[in-house]
């Protein structure tokens, strides 16, 4: 079983200021997906990445690969109360592996 | 497009107690996956299945059965129900695995 982890594992910030939380693992992937994930609810799909070097943007948040593809960021500029929920990222092996996610906190 | 649809959303049962939870997806996906969400423990795979009639095991599959006998549906069956299968249960589908999927929004399970 693939092993992610994901850092850091709480964040709790000021509404306006920015953040990068990761995506890190020793083993290669031929794509990773970032969710977010809201209380009560399922984790809604954000991003797929799949080459390496890869950037996406999508409204504030920043979506990168790594260049060697086994770890992966997303940056969120000027963080807003509706950021709030836990990030998840995921990648496609012979099983399909989450990482324990990065519950974030956006404070008014 | 109700994507994907999942019940109950909250069940209690009695430790021994069996039942199944229901899945359901309308999208033409072929894979399929069910997860358990446990505090600090992160999603967990459970079974998951390539396309009607194929199944195979997760990251922890004892005390839990699956079968696919259409696209559209893949249910999961708890055997006997034990406290440790208390959590939070997701249904998953996806048209491409590698490209992500489209969540349920879960069944809350606990087992007394």
């Amino acid at each position: 079983t693939q092993l992610l982890e994901q850092s850091p594992q709480f964040l709790s910030i000021q509404e306006g200021e920015n953040l990068t939380v990761y995506c890190n693992s020793s083993s290669v992937f031929s794509s990773l997906q970032w969710y977010r994930q809201e209380p009560g609810e399922g984790p809604v799909l954000l991003v797929t990445v799949v080459t390496g070097g890869e950037v996406k943007k999508l409204k504030r948040l920043t979506f990168q690969f790594g260049d060697a593809r086994k770890d992966s960021s997303l940056h969120i500029t000027a963080a807003q109360p509706g950021d709030t929920g836990l990030y998840l990222c995921q990648v496609s092996g012979e099983k399909l592996t989450f990482g324990t996610g990065t519950r974030l906190t956006i404070i008014p | 497009n109700a994507g994907v649809t999942q019940t109950p959303k909250f069940q209690v049962l009695k430790t021994g107690q069996s039942m199944t939870l229901q899945c359901a997806q309308d999208m033409n996906h072929e894979y399929m996956s069910w997860y358990r969400q446990d505090p600090g423990m992160g999603l967990r795979l459970i079974h998951y299945s390539v396309g009607a009639g194929i199944t195979d095991q997760g990251e922890v599959p004892n005390g839990y059965n699956v079968s696919r006998s259409t696209t559209e549906d893949f249910p999961l069956r708890l055997l006997s129900a034990a406290p440790s299968q208390t959590s939070v249960y997701f249904c998953a589908s996806s048209r491409y695995r590698k490209y992500g999927y489209t969540f349920g929004s879960g069944t809350r399970l606990t087992v007394v």
